[in-house]
């Protein structure tokens, strides 16, 4: 089976850095996702990560240890906009587990 | 606007009652995906379909069916329902299955009352 956590909920300011963690434990690591979900819409694709390692888009940034069963993401520059829940997602034997996400809020 | 589509928008109901949602996934995609989301809750992954086939199966209750038609779209089909089944259900697709980022349709808001 596959386990996921990551903080419940996450305050940072605008034009500020924040890192949202998530630990997994898994059988059969095929990759981990993020995504982002602002409130009654559909979850966006962000980034994946499959080797260890940083990946950088833009303002966004994930980060992978397979060895740590960690990740995280790291959003640069806060907008107010960023104000969403972001939700890890670990790739399994053929299926995908969402966690259940962190709620973040940019305060000016 | 991430290709895929849901109908309908809303959908209000009463106890007992059967509901069908409908999906079509992204012009490509082979493997549909249902979800479904209540209030402060993460994403329960419910089934998972590629070209017609049940491939994978999450947290989905015997009251609840799907399927998936050569055209490729999808149908779940929600019966006897209660009021814990209100919730968002959000459809998703990807090329193929297995682990391959999925495209999420805009979502079916179910209202049982």
């Amino acid at each position: 089976g596959q386990n996921i956590d990551q903080p419940t909920e996450m305050t940072a300011t605008e034009g500020a850095i924040v890192q949202i963690n998530c630990t997994y434990q898994t059988s059969g690591f095929n990759g981990l996702f993020w995504y982002q979900q602002h409130a009654g819409e559909a979850p966006t694709f962000l980034s994946y990560n499959v080797l260890d390692g940083l990946e950088e888009k833009g303002r966004f940034s994930s980060f992978l240890s397979r060895s740590k069963g960690y990740s995280y993401l790291l959003l640069k520059e806060l907008q107010m906009k960023d104000s969403a829940s972001y939700l890890c997602a670990v790739g399994g034997y053929q299926k995908v587990t969402f966690g259940i996400g962190t709620k973040l809020q940019v305060i000016p | 606007d991430s290709g895929v589509t849901q109908t309908p928008k809303h959908l209000i109901t009463a106890t007992g009652q059967r509901v069908t949602l409908r999906c079509s996934p992204r012009s490509g995609d082979l493997s549909v995906y249902w979800y479904q989301q209540s209030l402060d809750q993460g994403l329960q992954f419910l089934i998972q379909y590629y070209n017609g086939e049940e491939r994978a199966k999450g947290n989905i209750l015997e009251r609840f069916s799907a399927q998936q038609f050569p055209d490729l779209h999808s149908e779940l089909n929600l019966s006897s329902l209660e009021l814990g089944d209100s919730a968002l259900y959000f459809c998703a697709s990807s090329v193929e299955w297995g682990t391959y980022e999925q495209y999420f349709g805009p979502g079916t808001r179910l209202t049982v009352t």
